[in-house]
């Protein structure tokens, strides 16, 4: 079946720790995107790619990053800097004038 | 840059009764329309979508949404509620200039009473 996966569900990071969440998808989407969720906050745009080799910073982008070596994959790298980092973690892909799919979430806890 | 109010953080209703979640965009150029539903500890899952077809658009689960570019809103309804339509509902729109970016309103918890 076609779709998006992000390992692992749930995710504990000591302070200081740098931590990785990983998104799959075998769509064959240009785009990829990630989105960080709070209660009553939606979504909010942290990185997005439209093609391999490059991506854009979005709305808080900061204590982030990202690589798009390959078209399926764009994982998510939460740094040291990342003060806040407890958060559901939504990844996401599309194509041209279509909707964006979403995986099942990463749940990233600091202990 | 976009943005999306959804009026409403909760909305509860009864059973049987007709659903209405309010979603409003600010582009003065109608952009593409979303409205996803999100179960707990879940990824969204799209309901329906508007791309400039048909002003009315029919969604999974019996949910439809109109869209009035003069009130540049896009609200949602469902004639007659059911228990398992008690989720989030989020409201997202893209740009046509610039579609491949997505813009998400805080979202609407609906809860369907017995």
């Amino acid at each position: 079946d076609g779709g998006i996966t992000q390992s692992p569900k749930y995710l504990f990071r000591k302070e200081g720790q740098n931590v990785t969440l990983s998104c799959e998808q075998n769509l064959n989407h240009d785009a990829m995107y990630w989105y960080r969720q709070d209660p009553g906050q939606g979504l909010r745009l942290i990185y997005y790619s439209q093609i391999v080799n490059d991506f854009q910073k979005g709305d808080i982008a900061e204590g982030y990053s990202v690589s798009r070596e390959k078209k399926e994959s764009f994982p998510l790298t939460v740094t040291s800097a990342q003060k806040n980092p407890t958060a559901f973690y939504l990844c996401a892909s599309s194509m041209l004038n279509t909707e964006a799919f979403f995986g099942q979430g990463t749940r990233l806890t600091v202990v | 840059a976009q943005s999306v109010t959804q009026l409403g953080s909760h909305v509860s209703v009864s059973e049987g009764a007709l659903v209405l979640l309010r979603c409003n965009y600010s582009s003065s150029v109608p952009p593409y329309l979303f409205w996803y539903v999100q179960y707990p500890n879940q990824g969204l899952q799209l309901l329906l979508k508007y791309t400039s077809a048909a002003t009315l658009v029919k969604g999974i689960n019996g949910f439809e949404a109109e869209f009035k570019k003069s009130e540049t809103s896009f609200h949602l309804t469902k004639p007659s509620a059911h228990m398992s339509d008690a989720a989030e509902y989020f409201c997202a729109v893209s740009e046509k200039i610039n579609f491949n970016k997505f813009y998400f309103g805080s979202g609407t918890k609906l809860n369907v009473k017995p």
